[in-house]
């Protein structure tokens, strides 16, 4: 029983396009929301969060839109660059900051040439 | 400053030793975090640690899993009697307060159990 999905396993897309990774919750808990990025054979490194009273964060390249009602994040980058190229974790927990934090399965982005 | 560390960076066990992985949490942060990440999924929590205390174990997939942080701040997760089905990569990470919060990753312990 998945809390957390990332229903893409994989996703291309060419330098200097927009990159959009899609995230799905089913705990309507859920009121804090990360993404991490993680390279080979290096731990995830935080990327970006939202708090659900917000609907979207900005962070130069990196722009994260919840939408509560939909129970759906996304993660946009522009432009994507070579050095995107990862696994980006989407994870969520709960309003009382004592509740773990639970991950989805990743989806690893190509950054096309 | 120092990040989140983690040793061996990679094991080989055989089937039935026993193991024992170490982390390093950044310094001043009450929360630690063990988790296991088979190939292929995202990160799974095993347990978690507010200073000493281990306040969350219901990840850790069977009594042969053990964790301490006896001082609050380094932790050694113990895997006894390994099984193949153990083999995972072992991330360790911290956050400054609670377990909802930001938590910051070290590289991993990369586990094969033959």
């Amino acid at each position: 029983d998945q809390q957390v999905k990332q229903n893409s396993p994989s996703l291309s897309v060419q330098e200097g396009r927009i990159s959009i990774l899609n995230c799905d919750y089913t705990n309507s808990m859920f009121d804090y929301f990360l993404w991490y990025k993680k390279y080979p054979a290096e731990g995830p490194t935080f990327l970006i969060s939202i708090s659900s009273i917000k609907d979207k964060n900005e962070d130069g390249r990196f722009t994260v839109f919840l939408n509560k009602s939909a129970k759906h994040l996304s993660l946009h980058i522009v432009p994507s660059q070579p050095g995107d190229s990862a696994v980006y974790f989407c994870a969520a927990s709960s309003e009382n900051r004592d509740d773990k934090i639970i991950f989805g399965k990743g989806t690893r982005l190509h950054i096309l040439p | 400053g120092a990040g989140v560390s983690q040793s061996p960076r990679y094991k080989v066990a055989k089937r039935g030793q026993d193991v024992a992985l170490r982390c390093d949490p950044i310094s001043g942060h009450v929360s630690l975090f063990w988790y296991q990440q088979a190939l292929g999924q995202g990160p799974e929590f095993l347990t978690y640690f507010q200073n000493e205390a281990q306040l969350d174990k219901s990840g850790l997939p069977s009594d042969r899993f053990f964790a301490e942080r006896p001082e609050g701040s380094v932790s050694t997760l113990k895997i006894q009697r390994t099984q193949q089905e153990d083999s995972a990569v072992y991330l360790c990470a911290s956050s400054l307060q609670g377990a909802g919060e930001t938590q910051y990753f070290g590289p991993g312990t990369r586990l094969l159990v033959l």
